[in-house]
């Protein structure tokens, strides 16, 4: 079945630095993906929506200038988390619909960011 | 505000018995609702999507209903397995979009 995939599976930054997290849809077209985070024991929270060709659309709350999406093509939507702090480590998961209008989605396995 | 509740305490079960797992919501009314199993350190994989017009939907060993009166889902896994071991989660999805808006999952320990 189709499959989605991101890369890194997990990193550690230093504090003030930027991380770029990748997410790629594998054998589909992903005109639309989603990007989550989630922190320990709790539940995934949306972050933003990554169109591509167009600008995201970010979650009340998620500093759009911090948080850098860009869906520069069918199969790629990347997050780059900009100025990290520690408080911006948790895990992000991304995903894609099956397709094109579907309610069910893809999830990637998920990066484990942690900020020093 | 919306709400999505799901038992935050962990579901022990003996292996062979059926798991009933309750999400419950408020101040929304979804057009899907849906379930996904989350491993730890992976991301949530889809298992079923019920419709605000279907009342129950099986699959499997898996069984969910979908009470719009009641605001409730109920999913069900018969015969469980050790395997079955997971954090379970619901998602709701209004008919604006494709957004999934989740629950805080509850985790089930299937022992053998």
């Amino acid at each position: 079945g189709a499959v989605v995939s991101q890369h890194p599976s997990w990193v550690i930054c230093k504090s003030g630095t930027s991380v770029k997290i990748e997410c790629r849809s594998l054998d589909f077209q992903a005109t639309t993906m989603f990007w989550y985070r989630q922190f320990p024991k709790q539940s995934l929270m949306l972050m933003a929506t990554s169109n591509e060709g167009s600008k995201a659309t970010y979650e009340q709350g998620v500093e759009k200038d911090k948080f850098l999406i860009n869906h520069a093509s069918l199969t790629l939507s990347t997050l780059t988390v900009t100025s990290a702090h520690p408080e911006d480590s948790s895990f992000y998961i991304c995903s894609a619909p099956f397709k094109q209008g579907a309610r069910e989605q893809y999830f990637g396995p998920g990066t484990r960011l942690t900020v020093t | 505000s919306q709400k999505i509740e799901q038992n935050s305490e962990a579901l022990n079960i003996q292996e062979g018995k059926t798991a009933t797992l309750t999400c419950n919501y408020t101040n929304y009314s979804p057009a899907y609702l849906q379930w996904y199993r989350q491993d730890p350190g992976r991301g949530p994989v889809f298992l079923l999507l019920i419709r605000e017009n279907e009342k129950e939907k099986r699959k499997e060993r898996l069984k969910v209903t979908f009470d719009t009166t009641l605001k409730q889902s109920l999913f069900h896994i018969t015969a469980s397995q050790p395997a079955d071991s997971a954090t379970y989660l619901c998602a709701l999805v209004n008919n604006a979009g494709n957004m999934l808006t989740f629950g805080g999952g509850t985790r089930l320990m299937v022992k053998p």
